[in-house]
């Protein structure tokens, strides 16, 4: 069936440096692209998407960049911060259907 | 406050007895789904409804069912636990309209569920 592969599953970085989270889909019909943060002990929320026509995206210190030929996309956090802190899953999503097909998570550790 | 509820929050339960976890969202969505959450999995889709009395299976269905009687509430019924099923549940709902509102997810607190 359809899959999404994230790497890697935890990270850390120095405060200020940038993180790199990147996920492999398998279903060439997935065009829409969402990531998660999840802190301690809540739900997922939603930080930005990416939408198959479109190769970038960003907002404020976060990116999205997503290669359709080769079924590859990632987040970008440049300027960590302690709170940025958290697991972030990616997610590929088929157009006309509500199937979420999620990543595996990624652990982020921010360290100052 | 717009938000997604669960309940109950915490759960311990025997294998084979029966237990419904609510979920309630009051921003009137369309869409609402269940996941399950484990170590190393990620989040996995159990069933998924796209309005009143049409719900769908998601990835990993077998042993839950689901109802979806008025727009508002989207039970999770499990009708013999089994030790397997201990895990992380999530409830999310979304808007209908474009692309991005009907996949931009709003997440319930979830439900840890440990049957023994």
């Amino acid at each position: 069936g359809e899959n999404v592969e994230q790497h890697p599953s935890t990270l850390s970085v120095q405060e200020g440096d940038s993180a790199v989270i990147k996920c492999t889909y398998s279903d060439s019909a997935s065009n829409y692209f969402p990531w998660y943060k999840q802190e301690l002990g809540k739900g997922p929320q939603l930080i930005i998407d990416i939408r198959s026509n479109v190769g970038e995206k960003k907002d404020q210190r976060i990116a999205v960049t997503l290669n359709k030929t080769a079924k590859h996309f990632s987040l970008h956090i440049t300027e960590t911060q302690p709170e940025d802190s958290a697991v972030y899953f990616c997610a590929a999503i088929t157009s006309g259907t509500y199937k979420y097909i999620f990543g595996t998570g990624t652990r982020l550790k921010v360290l100052a | 406050e717009a938000q997604v509820t669960q309940n109950p929050r915490y759960l311990i339960t025997v294998t084979g007895k029966k237990l419904t976890v609510t979920c309630s969202q009051n921003m009137n969505h369309e869409y609402m789904s269940w996941y399950r959450q484990d170590p190393g999995l990620g989040l996995r889709q159990i069933y998924y409804s796209m309005n009143v009395e049409v719900t769908d299976k998601g990835d990993v269905p077998e042993g839950y069912k689901v109802s979806r009687k008025e727009k508002r509430n989207f039970p999770l019924i499990l009708e013999s636990p089994s030790p397997n099923q201990t895990s992380l549940y999530f409830c999310a709902s979304s808007r209908s309209g474009t692309a991005k509102d009907r996949y931009e997810q709003y997440f319930g607190p979830g439900t840890r569920l440990t049957v023994t």
